[in-house]
């Protein structure tokens, strides 16, 4: 199975810029999920990436290197709504179709 | 956009109560899953169905059961509601090698 590695807590400046990182065991994986979540709400979708190398949307880029089992979410222009947890997951059968995820990283922005 | 729909957003049940969770999805996904969070746990995968009438269990299985008669809609049952069942409940759906569209959630409370 995966074990994904993820900070727990985070703290940033509102502006500023804010890098999460997530690593994780390399076998069997095939894509990298990061989703947003605030607090009392559902996950929603931010970003997939399954080759390496940097994908961009908007202020917010997902990074990851399938060969050093490692991925970051890069946040920039923080904005106070940016305040919520950061879930990293990956898929963990063969058929892709179930993910497993990391502990979510807390990330919390301040004026 | 796909919409996952959890029946509750909060229950209260009483401790050996049959509890039914129920979700229903509107975009012909053939995958749908179960999970709990809860606080220092992260998501935690209970059941998942792949196709109608098919289901695996996940991590935590113990005390739940799963129905999925038609295929938009998979029901999480707790056979005998005991405390330790208090958590959120999270359901999600996706097609294959896609990310998963979450459920609102229930917070269930078993006293």
């Amino acid at each position: 199975g995966q074990n994904i590695d993820q900070p727990t807590e985070m703290t940033a400046t509102e502006g500023a810029i804010v890098q999460i990182n997530c690593t994780y065991q390399t076998s069997g994986f095939n894509g990298l999920f990061w989703y947003q979540q605030h607090a009392g709400e559902a996950p929603t979708f931010l970003s997939y990436n399954v080759l390496d190398g940097l994908e961009e949307k908007g202020r917010f880029s997902s990074f990851l290197s399938r060969s050093k089992g490692y991925s970051y979410l890069l946040l920039k222009e923080l904005q106070m709504k940016d305040s919520a947890s950061y879930l990293c997951a990956g898929p963990i059968n063969n058929a892709g179709n179930m993910l497993t995820f990391g502990g979510g990283t807390r990330l919390m922005v301040k004026p | 956009d796909v919409k996952v729909t959890q029946s509750s957003r909060y229950l209260v049940k009483r401790t050996g109560e049959k509890v039914f969770l129920e979700c229903v999805q509107d975009m012909d996904h053939e995958n749908m899953f179960w999970y709990r969070q809860d606080p220092g746990l992260g998501l935690r995968l209970i059941y998942f169905s792949y196709d109608v009438k098919m289901k695996e269990k996940g991590d935590i299985p113990e005390g739940y059961s799963v129905s999925r008669e038609k295929k938009e809609r998979f029901s999480l049952i707790l056979e005998s509601a005991s405390t330790n069942q208090t958590s959120m409940y999270l359901c999600a759906s996706s097609f294959l090698g896609e990310g998963y569209t979450f459920g609102s959630g229930t917070r269930l409370t078993v006293v």
